[in-house]
């Protein structure tokens, strides 16, 4: 099982639409979380941490759910420019690893 | 700005031949590089984690003599690919731990696609 798992994509979705990402993480140990885009053949660059509160940024919401290791990213209004690869990430504090998911691929059309 | 700079960002090299990927922080000190390994449509891989005037440490089932990896300053980094095959094409990414900014643990550097003719 990988440590950190997303939903396999694509998500091709028109401009407007709401689109969620779901992730989960197998390591109770994991202390922070994070949602990064990529962009094609680029760095990843980071989206925004991810509370247990729950936070949101703009038309961008996480959540963190530590009892069923799962975390969202929920996307609102979606631009043509939120086209990207997003990647779940942990951190693990012990070693201070970042673990990655496999990132699911989201095209907005218009 | 960048606070992680990675080079080159492009190579080509033929088989056999060594190739050595740099990664320097700017305007901080880097005790801690991590370098991570993508191939197409997969995630980032955790190759090494590099401390500054130490050896490395791998990750299980990477080669510590084929993925050469030096952190002589709290500024550099390097990670050598010797004697390259085509199976080592890939994209590489360093990243620079910044303890102080625990909201965004890693830095990344724009990365450096590697092709292995």
């Amino acid at each position: 099982r990988k440590e950190v798992e997303q939903d396999p994509g694509p998500f091709n979705v028109p401009e407007g639409a709401t689109v969620a990402f779901n992730c989960t993480y197998s390591n109770s140990a994991s202390q922070s979380f994070f949602w990064y885009r990529q962009d094609c053949r680029k760095e990843p660059k980071l989206l925004m941490s991810v509370y247990s509160s729950g936070n949101e940024d703009g038309r961008f919401t996480a959540q963190l759910n530590r009892a069923s290791q799962y975390i969202s990213l929920l996307i609102r209004d979606s631009k043509l420019s939120d086209s990207a690869t997003y990647l779940c990430v942990a951190f693990l504090n012990q070693g201070g690893k970042l673990i990655f998911g496999q990132g699911t691929e989201l095209s907005v059309k218009p | 700005g960048a606070v992680v700079s990675q080079h080159p960002s492009r190579v080509i090299c033929k088989s056999g031949t060594s190739v050595k990927i740099e990664c320097r922080s700017l305007d901080f000190q880097a005790t801690t590089m991590f370098w991570y390994r993508q191939f197409p449509k997969q995630s980032l891989m955790l190759m090494a984690t590099s401390n500054e005037g130490s050896k490395a440490t791998y990750e299980q089932g990477v080669e510590k003599d084929k993925f050469l990896i030096n952190h002589a300053s709290l500024t550099l980094s390097t990670l050598t690919v010797t004697s390259a095959h085509p199976e080592d094409s890939s994209f590489y990414i360093c990243s620079a731990e910044i303890r102080e900014t625990y909201n965004s643990p890693l830095h990344f550097g724009n990365g450096t696609r590697l092709t292995v003719t």
